[in-house]
């Protein structure tokens, strides 16, 4: 059974920086898994913010930003406003067998 | 405005089954692959089911296979998940759902399996 491991919970301060990283029990994550990163606030549905490792969609913050960091990917926060604190998910596509898993999850506390 | 509207959620026996439905509206419904995520309550997001744009290749976590079945009807702009042989660790929170380029969640409906 594959796992996606991240930090469970992480704390910055407000105006810092911090970054998630998402880990794969198979190995090293590729651009192949095709990245994303969900934003999920309490009491509401997941909202996306980055796809395909680093790409943003329109509404993501300009402090956001996706990368690949020694074999995992990663989800960096520059600039942390209070509006930044939720809980995100990575998500990764396994190919060979055409399924995806998500990540445990990453509790960001802005304090 | 894109929006997804899943309905069908609610209250049903161990062993029982319900029928999920997603409703699409302001986009070309048919031309996009389609997921179930589903979440319990306090826990993480966990996928479920895939659906290709024409309805021809289909995946299911393991845990679900054998029990749900996603299908989908572009002429309705829908698509929905049969769920039987139901049991408590299904209870959860469903969501229709696409990411990539273009990424749109509904609201979610609550699945309870309890007795």
């Amino acid at each position: 059974q594959t796992v996606v491991t991240q930090e469970p919970s992480l704390t910055v301060s407000p105006g810092g920086t911090v970054t998630l990283t998402c880990a794969s029990s198979t190995g090293a994550v590729t651009s192949d898994y095709y990245p994303n990163w969900f934003q999920q606030k309490p009491g509401q549905a997941p909202r996306a913010v980055i796809y395909s490792t680093s790409n943003k969609h329109s509404w993501t913050p300009a402090r956001f930003s996706g990368s690949l960091l020694g074999g995992k990917a990663a989800l960096t926060l520059s600039g942390v406003q209070p509006e930044d604190e939720a809980e995100y998910y990575c998500l990764l596509y396994y190919g060979t067998t055409q399924v995806y898993v998500f990540g445990t999850g990453t509790k960001v506390t802005v304090l | 405005e894109v929006q997804l509207v899943e309905s069908g959620g609610g209250l049903v026996k161990p062993g029982g089954s319900l029928r999920l439905s997603c409703t699409a509206s302001g986009l070309t419904f048919s031309d996009y692959k389609m997921n179930w995520v589903r979440q319990a309550p306090g826990k993480g997001l966990e996928w479920v089911s895939s659906i290709s744009s024409s309805g021809t290749y289909i995946y299911y976590v393991d845990s679900v296979k054998g029990r749900f079945t996603i299908s989908r009807d572009n002429a309705k702009n829908s698509m929905y998940l049969q769920m039987d042989s139901l049991r408590a660790e299904d209870t959860a929170v469903y969501y229709c759902a696409r990411w990539g380029a273009d990424a749109y969640w509904g609201q979610g409906t609550l699945v309870t399996v309890s007795s």
